[in-house]
This record gives C-alpha cells, structure tokens and sequence, in this order.
C-alpha cells in the first residue's frame, strides 16, 4: 500500500505557465481533496471530491481546476499560475467520516 | 457553510507542564471534528477524532480532546508534554451532510522548551 502519492514534490514555473500537479491513492477511497498550505492560514480547502465524475469547489477554487474520471486519480490542474499560488499543496483521501490520509504535499513556486 | 479557529497561533511551553490548545467552530449543521498534527517539513497526520458517544475522546501519544457541543468548542489538552511533541496542530470539521467536505483551522504551533 503506498497510500497518497503526489507528483512532484517541488516545481518552480514561471507566470502564466499551466501545469498539472497529480495525486494518486490506492485504499479504494471515496473521497478526495487538494488543499494549499500558506503560513498563518493554516490548511485550505481548494477542490473536493466524493466520487468518480463528482467533484465540488471548496474555500479557495479560483484559479485551478479539477477532475475526477477514476477513484484513484485526483489531478489539480493550474492553468495559467500567478505568483499568489506559490505554496505547499497537500493532497488527502478519506473513507467515509474516518480520518484523511495526506500526501506528502507538494512545494510550488510560481516566479 | 463551516469555519474553524484556534485560538492561539502560537503556543510555548515548557517541557512536562500541561497544555491546552483552543479550537471553536461554526456549523449549521452537526459536524465531525479532528485533530491533526504536522511535525517539520511533514505531511498530516491524525490525533484523535470525534464522530459521536462519549464527549472526552483519547489520542495518540497522550492527547485527548472534549467535545462541548453548547461552546461548539473542541479543545485539544495533554497533562505532560515532551519535547518531541513539538509541531503544528490543527483542528478540523466536516459536515455531516457533507462528507467530502474537511476544513481546517490556522494551525496553533506548539513549542517545547526544556
């Protein structure tokens, strides 16, 4: 079991380039979330999922853009970045109400 | 809609004293609540949860949390702590008719001093 697996753990790209940050679990979870972690804001929430071809927006979606065609796979997709997106990005899948398993997140600077 | 706050960013503590860590919610409707703890250049991981029963739920490496439903407060509390539990901690809801749905507050950092 490997868990949640993000890719990549650390991207630089430059203003208005798009990239595709991708997050995969294999516990045959239902839901699954991406959150960006800045300093003093805590964890927030940017898209969510609760199954295959459902997905929802969260606290924070403008800017980026989601899918979910498999349970596995939840890619968070940033079109054209802006300096304000420069954070950490955690990917999390759950079962139901128990507790989220985390990625080990993903450190993005946007130059 | 759902929001978290703890209380206090920034906690310092000496090592083997007791601590508190604050936690009040917002909900219109009845929510789970968590506890995570983040140690340094680390993912998340969970502490303890409360999903329904008994108020007082116990942890992992002597946390334990009361959930105070009039007070829509969920305060983290340890009687001793280490060193080692130096990290952030965060509290967490997540609605019931909402399940995908897990929102975080700031984060409170926990510093132990010998």
């Amino acid at each position: 079991n490997a868990g949640v697996t993000q890719t990549p753990k650390f991207q630089v790209l430059k203003t208005g380039q798009s990239m595709t940050l991708q997050c995969a679990q294999d516990m045959n979870h239902e839901y699954m979330s991406w959150y960006r972690q800045d300093p003093g804001m805590g964890l927030r929430l940017i898209h969510y999922s609760v199954g295959a071809g459902i997905t929802d927006q969260g606290e924070v979606p403008n800017g980026y853009n989601v899918s979910r065609s498999t349970t596995e796979d939840f890619p968070l997709r940033l079109l054209s970045a802006a300096p304000s997106q420069t954070s950490v990005y955690f990917c999390a899948s759950r079962k139901g109400p128990a507790e989220a398993f985390f990625g080990q997140g993903t450190r993005l600077t946007v130059v | 809609a759902q929001s978290v706050t703890q209380l206090d960013s920034q906690v310092p503590v000496f090592e083997e004293a007791p601590v508190e860590l604050r936690c009040n919610y917002s909900s219109s409707v009845s929510v789970y609540l968590f506890w995570y703890v983040q140690y340094p250049n680390q993912g998340l991981q969970l502490l303890l949860k409360y999903l329904s029963g008994s108020t007082l739920v116990k942890g992992i490496n002597g946390f334990e949390a009361e959930f105070n439903k009039s007070q829509t407060s969920f305060h983290l509390r340890k009687p001793s702590v280490h060193i080692s539990d130096t990290a952030e901690y965060f509290c967490a809801v997540s609605p019931y008719n909402q399940g995908g749905k897990l929102i975080f507050g700031q984060g409170t950092e926990l510093s132990v001093k010998p």
